[in-house]
This record gives C-alpha cells, structure tokens and sequence, in this order.
C-alpha cells in the first residue's frame, strides 16, 4: 500500500533551524511536493523535488533521496509566522498525490 | 483576483438532506480535485477531474458525485448527508496532470452533517 510517514508535532524557536522529515511508500514515483497549511487555511505550495539532492528557495531547502524513500523540509531562520501544517505529498504513478497527514509547527520566541 | 473560489466557507446540514458544494477556478486550468480533511490524516480524495467532460474516482468517492460540465467548474455532490461526511472540503486546481504541476487549493468549506 501507500504510505507516508512525517511527525505529527514539532517546537522550534524563533530564528533557529528546524528539519522536517519524511518517509514514504508509493506505486510508482513522480516527484515530491512540500505544502504549508497555516491553521484554518488552504495549503500553500513551497516545493518540488523529483531528483535526488537540495532544491534551496530563500529560508526554505528541501531534499529527496528516491532511493531511501527519504525527504526533508528545512526551514531556517524562522519567523512566528512559520507557525503552520507542513504537508509531505509525493505523486504515484498515476500522478496523483499522496498526502501526509502533516506535521505541525509551533515556534516559540 | 485570479485563483480558485469555494462556496459556501460553511454549513451545518441535517443528515440526509442533499448538498452541493460549488468550486470555481479561472486560471483556465485543466485539472480539478476535491478533497476532504480530517483531524489526524491527510487529504483524501474524493474525485478528480483530468479535463472538462470527465471525471474520475479517488480513494474515497462513495457518497459524493461530480461533474465538469465546463473548464471553470466543478461541483461536488453529497446525495444524502452522513454525520461521517462532517470534515473540510477543499477544491484544487492544477495546470495539468504531469509531474511538477502545482495545485492551487480554495480557501476550503467546512461541512457539519447533524
């Protein structure tokens, strides 16, 4: 079956580095998105792997491994308003995306 | 302002009772989704549609129907309301079907089966 696996809580502090990890297993691999859900809100698009390695975009970086099942979302120097759902969706082979159930975010000054 | 337009944001609805939940996107994209969110897991599809005049099942269709009459729209259809069918309700957009192809979600409608 599919499956994702990400923590279902995290605490940082404001301006520190935090690493969200994720594991997965799907029929079939086309990529992986990382979305953000601030509390309330719809999801939010902040990135997209589909090779092995680190896609940097400003305070954010993301990482695949295919090989390991393996992705992470960096975020550094974070803001209170990093405070949100961070969602890990890998796409199977029908393209369709398979969504994590997310994990949260609190920062504490 | 372009994107992706859900109504109504809310609904308490008694059980039984038939609902439409109506999305709206002018981004002149081809691909539409509906999902539902619940507490502990993480979107579920429930139908999608790759283009305008098909529509297709998701992993958990039963229940809710669709249809795409044209590109901007696509409603989705609770025939007789289930208390399990309480959850949040999010529509999607997306350019295409292939890979990197990002999904625009609405804001989302929140739906209480009594």
């Amino acid at each position: 079956g599919q499956n994702i696996d990400q923590p279902t809580e995290m605490t940082a502090t404001e301006g520190a580095i935090v690493q969200i990890n994720c594991t997965y297993q799907t029929s079939g691999f086309n990529g992986l998105f990382w979305y953000q859900q601030h509390a309330g809100e719809a999801p939010t698009f902040l990135s997209y792997n589909v090779l092995d390695g680190l896609e940097e975009k400003g305070r954010f970086s993301s990482f695949l491994s295919r090989s390991k099942g393996y992705s992470y979302l960096l975020l550094k120097e974070l803001q209170m308003k990093d405070s949100a759902s961070y969602l890990c969706a890998p796409m199977d082979s029908n393209y369709q995306l398979i969504w994590g159930a997310g994990t949260k975010l609190i920062i504490k000054p | 302002i372009a994107g992706i337009t859900q109504a109504p944001t809310s609904q308490i609805l008694a059980a039984g009772r038939r609902m439409t939940l109506r999305c709206t996107q002018d981004m002149r994209h081809n691909a539409m989704y509906w999902y539902r969110q619940d507490l502990g897991l993480g979107l579920r599809l429930i139908h999608y549609s790759n283009t305008a005049g098909t529509t297709g099942k998701g992993e958990v269709p039963d229940g809710y129907s669709v249809s795409r009459a044209n590109t901007d729209d696509f409603p989705l259809t609770l025939a007789s309301a289930v208390p399990s069918q309480t959850s949040v309700y999010f529509c999607a957009s997306s350019e295409g079907t292939g890979v990197e192809t990002e999904a625009f979600f609405g804001q989302g409608t929140r739906l209480t089966v009594v």
